[in-house]
This record gives C-alpha cells, structure tokens and sequence, in this order.
C-alpha cells in the first residue's frame, strides 16, 4: 500500500465547474500539506501550503486537511481552461527533515 | 529570478554510458533535492542535501551519485546507465525553515536510455 494515495484520473469538468481533488494517506505523523500543480512537460509548482488540520483559502482555491480521516482535499471554483493540468498533493513529517512524500498525481481536463 | 535551473533538458543515453545532471540554485536555499517522475508513479526521492558538504540517500538512489560542494549547485551523477534509468528527473530547493512553504522545482531532464 502507498504512503499517499491519489487517484489518477482524467478528470474531465466543464468550464465553470467545480473540480474536487482528494488524497488519502496513512501516516499520522504528516503535519504539513501542500498541492503542486504540474504543467504538461514542466516542474511541479506549490499551490496551497498547509499545517495540520483546517481549512485555507486563496483566491479560487480551498484547500482543506482532515487529520482524523487521513484525508486531504483541494476544490477549485470557476474552473478555468487554464487550469487543465496534473495535482499532485505532498506531505512531510515534522521529523521529516523536510522530505516530502508526494501522491501519484490526478490529470484534470476543464473544457471551454 | 532564475529560481532552479536544469541542465540538460533532453537526452539519450546508451546503456552502460554516464552522464551528470546539473542543478542549480539562486535562492541561497540550504535544501535541495533529487526527484525521479515516472508516469503515474508521482514523484520519487532520489537523493537529497541538508548543506553544503552533507548528503544523504532518499527512496530510490541505487545507480546514482551526488555531491554538494556549494550551497548553489547539486549535480546527481548516473554511472552505467539502465533502460531502467529512463524517467524526468526533477531538482528541487527549499529554505531550511518550514514554515516559509514547499519546494521550487526545476523544469526538469528528460532521459532515455536506449
């Protein structure tokens, strides 16, 4: 079983529409989260940056941390074609020494 | 702002043949990292430096070698290079401390060996 789990997609929305992300993992010691959006052919770039549980939002973008679950989430409102691309969600642990353990990644399609 | 930079962007290597890939930095960032990206498998930990002059093995570092002699730069070193061998390598960059965010990456070396 994968640390972090993420389901690959394609995720196809229409413009305008909601897309929802989410990751599962299984350590409990992961304290910070983040979500990386990746360009076609480009390095990953951070989105969202969070630590511990809760919510946070920036601009069309909500990230939301569920410890007790083990489930991480990212919505994006008013999708735009623009933001066809692939999430990849990421944690560490405090002990971590700032390793990051990355999901396989979900490819999202939004059409005009 | 040139941020983490990846030299080369392509290549095709033969099997056994050796190569460097080079990394560097303008953010004065004491982390840095090696990352390989295979289709569908997100992104895997290579190597990784805490600071010039450490160095430490990640998740996956059998055939690969790295030094850290300046804060700037992090070449990782392929000897006898393997079809296995055969993915995007991302390096990446951080400030020691948490709290100011994630990563910078680099745009990435596309390798093939054949």
């Amino acid at each position: 079983q994968k640390e972090v789990e993420q389901d690959p997609g394609p995720l196809s929305v229409p413009e305008g529409a909601i897309v929802s992300l989410n990751c599962t993992y299984s350590n409990s010691a992961f304290q910070y989260f983040m979500w990386y959006r990746q360009y076609s052919r480009k390095g990953p770039e951070l989105l969202m940056y969070t630590y511990s549980s809760g919510n946070k939002e920036d601009g069309r973008f909500t990230a939301q941390v569920d410890k007790s679950s083990k489930y991480i989430s990212l919505f994006i409102r008013d999708s735009q074609p623009s933001d066809s691309a692939t999430y990849l969600c990421a944690m560490s642990a405090i002990a971590a020494g700032n390793k990051l353990t990355f999901g396989g990644g979900t490819r999202v399609l939004v059409k005009p | 702002n040139a941020g983490v930079t990846q030299t080369p962007k392509f290549r095709i290597l033969k099997i056994g043949q050796s190569m460097t890939l080079q990394c560097t930095q303008d953010m004065n960032h004491n982390y840095m990292y090696w990352y390989r990206q295979d289709p569908g498998m997100g992104l895997k930990l290579i190597y990784y430096s805490v600071g010039a002059g450490i160095t430490d093995k990640g998740e996956v570092p059998n055939g690969y070698n790295v030094s850290r002699s300046t804060t700037e730069d992090f070449p990782l070193r392929l000897e006898l290079a393997a079809p296995s061998q055969t993915s995007v390598y991302f390096c990446a960059s951080s400030q020691q401390d948490r709290g100011s965010g994630g990563y910078t990456f680099g745009s990435g070396t596309r390798l093939t060996v054949v």
